[in-house]
């Protein structure tokens, strides 16, 4: 079981560049979430994934944030134009389809830090 | 719009004494409960679950109790020890929707040898 991977672990840009993140799932696991957790909050819904499609989207996730997951494996989250506000940790999840007892399984997020 | 609460921050134990963690839900469509645990520097990582269909879920240490004419549950951790010391976030889903929690602020437990 080797988990579900994030990279980068740590990203320190400038505010207005553009950054991208990736997650790769546990293998099996056919849906993919992506969350975003800020200091003292608990993670915070942005988007998720059945295979390729992309089936429901936060409304934190504003216009500038875009998620994808081509070939319904791995994903990438992508933000323009960054802004301080945008500073969290941005974890990725995995689970396998609407099993009623399937839990999220996490990664271990990547910080991002918009200075 | 919190609809999972966990109203305190923080709670502090002394090792094998229980500790009790407790989450309280507003939307009545919730019918399955998770508890994770999260280390710092690491992602949250699943602890035990209950469907609304049980009021008890007993997984060695832990327990976790469903009350849900209250929209409260709570986890138990007997007995307390130091490597417990984390953050505690309760989730819940709505099984009618579309499978994805919505997760409590978190309690950080401290456990004191």
């Amino acid at each position: 079981d080797t988990g579900v991977s994030q990279d980068p672990r740590h990203k320190i840009t400038k505010r207005g560049q553009n950054v991208t993140f990736r997650c790769d799932p546990i293998s099996e696991h056919n849906r993919l979430y992506w969350y975003r957790q800020t200091l003292g909050q608990g993670p915070e819904f942005l988007t998720y994934f059945q295979n390729e499609a992309q089936l429901e989207k936060s409304r934190l996730l504003s216009n500038r944030f875009s998620a994808e997951r081509p070939k319904g494996s791995f994903s990438t989250l992508e933000i323009q134009r960054t802004e301080q506000g945008d500073s969290a940790m941005y974890l990725c999840a995995s689970s396998l389809e609407a099993a009623y007892n399937s839990p999220l399984h996490f990664g271990n997020g990547t910080r991002l830090t918009v200075t | 719009d919190q609809q999972v609460k966990q109203n305190s921050p923080s709670l502090s134990v002394q090792e094998g004494r229980i500790s009790i963690l407790n989450c309280d839900y507003t939307n009545s469509m919730f019918d399955y409960f998770l508890w994770y645990k999260k280390y710092p520097a690491e992602g949250p990582t699943f602890l035990i679950s209950i469907s609304s269909i049980k009021d008890k879920n007993e997984d060695g240490r832990f327990t976790v109790f469903l009350n849900k004419s209250a929209k409260h549950l709570s986890l138990h951790i007997v007995p307390s020890q130091p490597g417990d010391s984390a953050v505690y976030f309760c989730a819940a889903r709505d099984s009618g929707g579309s499978y994805i929690p919505t997760f409590g602020r978190g309690t950080s437990l401290i456990v004191h040898p």
